[in-house]
């Protein structure tokens, strides 16, 4: 298995307030992703990184950001977190060559009350 | 606008049978094909792969097939176990699109004992 981990695993917040998600990698690939996934959607993609300080937008961005210092480390944050953001949140990795899978984390359980 | 489309949510087959999951896409910019499995509580994880320059691909009991002019994949599970059980997602990615990948919705496999 790819090393990922995610943290936390589970999180109850309320609405209004920030929540920061956290992807680490420790198999040095250059491109991460956060998606999330709901019922009736499949995995829907948030934000990805194609390098240190580089990142892009996904198809449902909107009401979140992210940062990436390092390689092995993406983070996903929820400025003021809405009951719409309740979710479960995947963070993937790839090495970006042609034809590269992407090998996903365990997720994150957000509920936002 | 729904590019990675499995219009069946569900499916059930008995233990040693086949079992057929379907996948339709309308972008022709898809070059690279994916298959994952998920269980419940776990992140997805990759189970074949197709090129868009191949028709087939095989892997022990898993076989997808490719067929670009009617944008259509599926996969072929043989035989079925009850460890198959589970939600199986297609995905595809488009050249050049800095390898982001587009998932259909899921199609829910149950393999009955």
């Amino acid at each position: 298995d790819a090393g990922i981990t995610q943290s936390p695993r589970h999180k109850v917040t309320e609405t209004g307030t920030p929540v920061t998600l956290r992807c680490h990698q420790t198999e040095n690939h250059r491109y991460m992703y956060w998606y999330r996934q709901d019922p009736g959607h499949g995995l829907r993609l948030i934000h990805y990184s194609y390098g240190v300080k580089d990142t892009d937008k996904g198809e449902v961005s909107d009401g979140y950001s992210v940062s990436r210092s390092k390689t092995e480390d993406f983070l996903l944050t929820l400025e003021s977190a809405t009951s719409s953001q309740t979710s479960v949140y995947f963070c993937a990795i790839s090495e970006g060559a042609v034809q590269e899978t992407q090998y996903f984390g365990p997720g994150t359980r957000l509920l936002v009350l | 606008d729904q590019q990675v489309k499995q219009n069946s949510p569900s499916l059930s087959v008995q233990e040693g049978r086949i079992s057929i999951l379907n996948c339709d896409y309308t972008n022709s910019m898809f070059d690279y094909f994916l298959w994952y499995k998920k269980y419940p509580a776990e992140g997805p994880t990759f189970l074949i792969s197709i090129s868009s320059i191949k028709d087939k691909n095989e892997d022990g009991r898993f076989t997808v097939f490719l067929n670009k002019s009617a944008k259509h994949l599926s996969l072929h599970i043989v035989p079925s176990q009850p460890g198959d059980s589970a939600v199986y997602f297609c995905a595809a990615r488009s050249g050049g699109s800095n390898y982001k990948l587009t998932f259909g919705k899921g199609t829910l496999l149950t393999v009955n004992p």
